[in-house]
């Protein structure tokens, strides 16, 4: 079985820029969370989706955004890059099966590096 | 809000030395608790999690840990660590009603003297 996948693997971009990491969950998974890691700490969430609906959202500005697709795979983007975006972008797959003891399955992350 | 803190932030340990690391949270509700893994190069894995019942718990690799209710702690712990123990180890957290949100700790850096 394939694990959750996510692309790309590394990124640069430039200050103001925008960027767009994707994430396949595990085959079954029908939800995906988004996690931030930036160096030397523990990942912080980000968003939660579940069906195309956004469940949860973190303490993040607006220029951080997210979406789901039929196929429950999903995007996050960022828009006018700050410096202090370059962390380890992590996605989380969660098999969803209405109740709280599921699991989350992390991916291997985007790490995304903002000069 | 939910919060977790980690307070070693990083453990040097010989190899076949007991290993504990401390976890706590703070949250008044039902949580579930989790302690996740990152090796080197590998992405975070799960080593065990508490949802309910035996407060013990036991993971993969010879892990457990014990959720004391009363202290607000999951401690992480393992009789004998070995060289590829040498790992950042995060303690997390999952109230209830928090839309399955993951609250972490900011991480403990174990190396494993061979």
């Amino acid at each position: 079985d394939a694990g959750v996948t996510q692309s790309p693997t590394h990124l640069i971009k430039t200050r103001g820029q925008h960027v767009t990491l994707r994430c396949s969950p595990i085959s079954g998974h029908k939800s995906v969370s988004w996690y931030q890691q930036v160096l030397g700490q523990g990942p912080q969430f980000i968003f939660q989706y579940y069906e195309k609906e956004e469940r949860g959202r973190g303490n993040f500005p607006d220029r951080f955004s997210a979406r789901q697709f039929p196929n429950y795979s999903s995007e996050l983007n960022v828009n006018a890059l700050l410096l202090g975006d370059s962390a380890l972008y992590l996605c989380a797959s969660i098999p969803d099966r209405g109740i709280f003891t599921d699991t989350q399955y992390f991916g291997p992350g985007t790490r995304l590096t903002v000069l | 809000a939910q919060s977790v803190s980690q307070h070693n932030h990083h453990v040097i340990l010989s190899e076949a030395a007991s290993l504990e690391l401390g976890c706590n949270y703070s949250y008044g509700g039902t949580v579930n608790l989790f302690w996740y893994v990152q090796y080197p190069g590998q992405h975070l894995q799960l080593l065990l999690k508490y949802f309910s019942g035996d407060p013990l718990v036991k993971g993969i690799k010879g892990f457990e840990a014990e959720f004391i209710k009363s202290k607000f702690s999951f401690n992480l712990r393992k009789p004998s660590v070995q060289w590829s123990d040498t790992a950042e180890y995060f303690c997390a957290v999952n109230a209830i009603g928090s839309a399955r949100q993951l609250t972490f700790g900011s991480g403990t850096q174990l190396t494993v003297l061979p």
